[in-house]
């Protein structure tokens, strides 16, 4: 079995640019996260989402939205974006029957380079 | 404000030998705290979690411990091997209904040398 799965692995943009990045979570997973992780630091949550519901947001702006398909897949959008906005972004999946003690696995992550 | 503060910031040590990683957190309400490995360019694999009421789990070499009276917790690399190499993170997570929002440290960047 597969397992998360994140697309493009590289991606640049220029400033001022929007993207879309997209995740596939383990099969049978319900929850997918989103997470910014600026080189030489730990990653910063963005979004949490379980069953097509949004139920966690970090501290980003309004620039950075997100939406879960009826299929558990996710896709992250960034607009008007920032040199700040360079990181790697991860995506996680989980059961998310928890209560939120489930074990979080992590895509290998799309690099985001903004120049 | 919740952070999760880890020390020491890096670490090298030599093969075979054992080392501990500390994290401070003052998160709350607590749910539960996460170690994961992130080996470079990789995303984080988890390690353990423990809720409240554990204060110690082991995953192989892997032992993690948790005081959540004065909010800390140690990651303890036993007989270390070439392939811990990599960044250890904590995470903290507050409760399902505060949002289940993770807080991530900074990480430790462990080296082991042969």
């Amino acid at each position: 079995d597969a397992g998360v799965t994140q697309s493009p692995t590289h991606l640049i943009k220029t400033r001022g640019q929007h993207v879309t990045l997209r995740c596939s979570p383990i099969s049978g997973h319900k929850s997918v996260s989103w997470y910014q992780q600026v080189l030489g630091q730990g990653p910063q949550f963005i979004f949490q989402y379980y069953e097509k519901e949004e139920r966690g947001r970090g501290n980003f702006p309004d620039r950075f939205s997100a939406r879960q398909f009826p299929n558990y897949s996710s896709e992250l959008n960034v607009n008007a974006l920032l040199l700040g906005d360079s990181a790697l972004y991860l995506c996680a999946s989980s059961l998310g029957t928890s209560g939120g003690t489930d074990t979080q696995y992590f895509g290998p992550g799309t690099r985001l380079t903004v120049l | 404000k919740n952070q999760v503060e880890q020390s020491p910031q890096s670490l090298i040590i030599l093969e075979g030998k054992n080392c501990t990683l500390q994290c401070n957190y003052t998160v709350s309400p607590f749910s539960n705290l996460r170690w994961y490995k992130q080996d470079t360019g990789r995303g984080p694999v988890s390690l353990t979690i423990m809720t409240f009421s554990e204060n110690t789990k082991s995953n192989g070499r892997y032992t993690a411990t948790l005081d959540a009276d004065t909010k800390q917790s140690s990651l303890h690399i036993t007989a270390s091997q070439l392939s811990d190499s990599a960044s250890y993170i904590c995470v903290v997570s507050v409760s399902k209904a505060a949002g289940n929002k993770l807080t991530f440290g900074g990480g430790t960047r462990v080296l082991v040398k042969p």
